[in-house]
């Protein structure tokens, strides 16, 4: 069983559409979590931490259930630019320091 | 600050021929990785390196090796490139300092193994 799981979407949403992907992650020893985004041919970068009260950055906004162990990423006025793969990553707590397990991605298309 | 940069970006291989990726980071990181990403298969961890002269193996090691000689630096050789090596690679470095352990990573290596 991956360490995390995503819906791989392809998700196809208009310009001004607000999108939600979740993630789910299977052990409860898990510590930090983040949201990547990867856009075609680059690099994954750091979109936003997920903090255990949740927190906004502008139009996304990132919840963490630890009870269900699920991590969800709402993005609210889609723009154009906003189209990428957006990967849910975990670190577990005292896991091999400094390693990170990745969900392999939901891709999203914003189309004008 | 040039962060993690990785040579080279492109790179063709015979089978069976060898050659060393590199990866340099400028942000004094102690910790850095090697990944590959394959489609469909999501970021994989090859090896990676908690600090100057020492690596371990991650998920995916067989036919990589690696050394940290320098802590800015860490290299990934393929001693005998085989065609299920065809892959884009990417390094990664994090910092103790930051118990997060968020990576930054590198623009990527594209390998064809013909």
């Amino acid at each position: 069983r991956k360490e995390v799981e995503q819906d791989p979407g392809p998700f196809n949403v208009p310009e001004g559409a607000t999108v939600a992907f979740n993630c789910t992650y299977s052990n409860s020893a898990s510590q930090s979590f983040f949201w990547y985004r990867q856009d075609c041919r680059k690099e994954p970068k750091l979109l936003m931490s997920v903090y255990s009260s949740g927190n906004e950055d502008g139009r996304f906004t990132a919840q963490l259930n630890r009870a269900s162990q699920y991590i969800s990423l709402l993005i609210r006025d889609s723009k154009l630019s906003d189209s990428a793969t957006y990967l849910c990553v975990v670190n577990l707590r005292g896991s091999t320091l400094g390693r990170l397990y990745f969900g392999r991605g939901t891709q999203l298309t914003v189309w004008p | 600050n040039a962060g993690v940069t990785q040579t080279p970006k492109f790179r063709v291989l015979k089978t069976g021929q060898s050659m060393t990726l590199l990866c340099a980071q400028d942000m004094n990181h102690e910790y850095m990785y090697w990944y590959r990403q394959d489609p469909g298969m999501g970021l994989r961890l090859i090896h990676y390196s908690v600090g100057e002269g020492t690596t371990a193996k991650g998920e995916v090691p067989d036919g990589y090796n690696v050394s940290r000689l320098k802590k800015q630096n860490f290299l990934l050789g393929l001693e005998s490139a085989a065609p299920s090596q065809t892959s884009v690679y990417f390094c990664a470095s994090s910092s103790s300092a930051i118990r997060t352990y968020e990576q930054y990573f590198g623009p990527g290596t594209r390998l064809t193994v013909t």
